[in-house]
């Protein structure tokens, strides 16, 4: 069974940084690519981030390129969002999620997380 | 990176049919056959529906069909069901390399 496991959500300042995980199991990890979406409470979802299987190619929507970095440690079936220079903006629950494609990215995804809550607020 | 253009809210009674429409452009839903609808029930995970324009995921029921003519990306919905209330969501890859979701339709079973 796909599981996926996200963490590190919690309160920031803003300006301040935080390290989102995602621990994978129930298949073979560095088979897939991965995503980040993030929903803002009462709004919808909305793409964060992509990389591809073996973590050669990464993918950001404008709003963060540039202050988040996404990664994955295939040797720990886990994937990462760093986030710096937070905004209040980027208040939302982050949902990671399992691709479909094998090596290169696509964007669907077919198995998500639960989903960890990050508010950046003062 | 414009959302895809989906309607706020549509209904229908049960054992009828709906259909939600998703509309982007030449640069993303016009270009690739990576449409991808996903399902949400008030504070869970979204739930892959429709892949590939029209594929369904194993266990997937077949009241749930999906289609493309040009830009727009359609889910239809027959014998609607009480637990098919939902909110619901297309996504496309784009042309620039990124991924982009319309806004979100909300289904109500009358």
């Amino acid at each position: 069974e796909v599981q996926l496991l996200e963490s590190g959500g919690g309160l920031v300042q803003p300006g301040g940084s935080l390290r989102l995980s995602c621990a994978a199991s129930g298949f073979t990890f560095s088979n897939y690519a991965m995503s980040w979406v993030r929903q803002a409470p009462g709004k919808g979802l909305e793409w964060v981030s992509g990389i591809s299987s073996s973590g050669g190619r990464t993918y950001y929507t404008d709003s963060v390129k540039g202050r988040f970095t996404i990664s994955r440690d295939n040797s720990k079936n886990t994937l990462y969002l760093q986030m710096n220079s937070l905004r209040a903006e980027d208040t939302a629950v982050y949902y990671c999620g399992k691709d479909l494609s094998g090596y290169s990215y696509s964007g669907r995804v077919d198995y998500w997380g639960q989903g960890t809550l990050v508010t950046v607020s003062s | 990176q414009s959302a895809l253009t989906q309607p706020a809210s549509v209904s229908g009674s049960p054992g009828q049919s709906i259909t939600i429409s998703c509309t982007g452009t030449s640069s993303d839903i016009g270009t690739y056959n990576y449409v991808s609808w996903y399902q949400q029930h008030p504070g869970k995970a979204p739930k892959l529906m429709i892949y590939d324009v029209s594929n369904r995921p194993s266990g997937v029921s077949t009241r749930f069909s999906g289609s493309k003519s040009g830009n727009t990306a359609f889910l239809t919905i027959s014998g609607l069901q009480g637990d098919d209330e939902a909110d619901y969501y297309c996504n496309s890859f784009t042309t620039s390399d990124t991924v982009v979701f319309g806004g979100g339709t909300k289904l109500t079973v009358l």
